[in-house]
């Protein structure tokens, strides 16, 4: 079935810092792949989306490019803020049903 | 943008019982909302999908008479723990969907944490 895969562990950086958080999928079809970002006592927010391969997906700074050949969607941003501070979780769509499959998050804590 | 409430965003309650958690959409009507759960430094995983006015779509391997989802109105699902178990102790998430181009968006609800003792 449709998985996804996060880089394991919390990433902890310091302000202005590049960040990168992997994502990796496995999927039958042509998923949509999302970022959701979830700030402390608050739900889940998309964050961005990219539908095909070759889009790139962009919002508040950070980006990420779906890549089929790679099977890959890794979110970036050039200089994080303490603001930055969250859990963010990649996600997978097939046919557009809604029906989200998850990575396991991972906890960005930006130090000042 | 539009907003989902859970209810209670964390609830504890005695082996054997049973617990409801409510979903509402705030600000538009959601003929379709998502129920998850979340597992300690596990992944979100989908249960069922809730539709309005029928029954709930099940995912596989989650007891639907165990965990009955109700979608009485177009603002409202409710999920019911029936006699609850520790084991179902866990991290219960909703989302509802707003029609519109590119399949519509998701919007998701705070959360509710449930503890069985």
């Amino acid at each position: 079935g449709d998985s996804v895969t996060q880089m394991e562990g919390p990433v902890t950086l310091s302000e202005e810092a590049f960040l990168t958080i992997n994502c990796t999928y496995t999927a039958t079809g042509y998923p949509s792949l999302f970022w959701y970002v979830q700030y402390p006592g608050e739900g889940l927010q998309l964050l961005l989306k990219a539908t095909k391969a070759d889009d790139k997906g962009s919002n508040k700074g950070f980006e990420a490019t779906y890549r089929k050949e790679t099977t890959s969607f890794h979110l970036e941003k050039g200089s994080v803020q303490v603001s930055d501070s969250a859990v963010y979780f990649c996600a997978l769509s097939e046919n557009g049903n809604n029906r989200l499959a998850f990575g396991k998050g991972n906890q960005v804590v930006v130090i000042p | 943008g539009a907003v989902v409430s859970q209810h209670p965003s964390w609830v504890i309650c005695k082996s054997g019982t049973s617990v409801k958690i409510e979903c509402r959409s705030l600000d538009f009507q959601a003929t379709t909302m998502f129920w998850y759960r979340q597992f300690p430094k596990q992944s979100l995983m989908l249960m069922a999908t809730s539709n309005e006015g029928s029954k709930a779509t099940y995912e596989q391997g989650v007891e639907k008479d165990k965990f009955l989802i109700n979608h009485a109105s177009l603002t409202l699902s409710t999920l019911t723990v029936t006699s609850a178990h520790p084991e179902d102790s866990s991290f219960y998430i909703c989302s509802a969907r707003v029609p519109g181009p590119s399949y519509g968006t998701i919007y998701f609800g705070e959360g509710s944490w449930l503890t069985v003792v």
